[in-house]
């Protein structure tokens, strides 16, 4: 089946910093692809989609100037937590449209101290 | 809106016992339904899918029909094993007005002792 990747798996880091994730369909091209965070124990809360050659559609409630998603290519999407608090401490998770089938990564499990 | 609804878990079966995890969803249009599952620590996975009504899903033992008349898309599996122990999410894809809308249940956990 269709593979999604994402990097890095796991970062830690100090507040105040920049993190960005990446996330990368290898086999497929998908012109939309979806960043998600997740709570322990809880469902996925779709923070943005990302759509290639423009600008991300941004959930409500989620901050775009915080979050910042670039779709520079048909396999690549990345996800910027700006300044980022320990409140931003979370597992997120992309995924890559092909046909009617989201693809997963792996997630990204985020640690701000 | 689209909403998704499972039953809330944990499910904890016995290894080998039957199982069923309910699914129903509400949509405006015409959606693809979706059985996703995540291991600890890990991203998610797609177990199954079906695209409209009567279709049924199935993969490595489980199994999902979508009943329009019902709204519902149950998942199952004969025969459960500790590997299989997990969160099940259901989810469905709605195309309506061009746009894509993926919608997530809660997810419920499944625990399967030996």
């Amino acid at each position: 089946g269709a593979v999604v990747s994402q990097h890095p798996s796991w970062v830690i880091c100090k507040s105040g910093t920049s993190v960005k994730i990446e996330c990368r369909s290898l086999d497929f091209q998908a012109t939309t692809m979806f960043w998600y965070r997740q709570f322990p124990k809880q469902s996925l809360m779709l923070m943005a989609t990302s759509n290639e050659g423009s600008k991300a559609t941004y959930e409500q409630g989620v901050e775009k100037d915080k979050f910042l998603i670039n779709h520079a290519s048909l396999t690549l999407s990345t996800l910027t937590v700006t300044s980022a608090h320990p409140e931003d401490s979370s597992f997120y998770i992309c995924s890559a449209k092909n046909g009617e089938t989201q693809y997963f990564g792996p997630g990204t499990r985020l640690l701000v101290l | 809106g689209n909403s998704v609804t499972q039953m809330e878990g944990p499910v904890t079966l016995s290894e080998e016992a039957f199982l069923t995890i309910n699914c129903t969803y509400t949509a405006t249009g015409y959606p693809s339904l979706f059985w996703y599952v995540q291991y600890p620590g890990e991203g998610l996975q797609l177990l199954l899918k079906a695209t409209k009504a009567d279709d049924k899903g199935s993969n490595k033992g489980f199994e999902a029909t979508y009943r329009k008349e019902t709204t519902s898309f149950h998942l199952e599996k004969g025969s459960v094993q500790v590997s299989d122990s997990a969160v099940y999410f259901c989810a469905l894809s709605d195309r309506t007005g061009g746009s894509y809308i993926p919608t997530f249940g809660r997810g419920t956990s499944l625990i399967v002792h030996p």
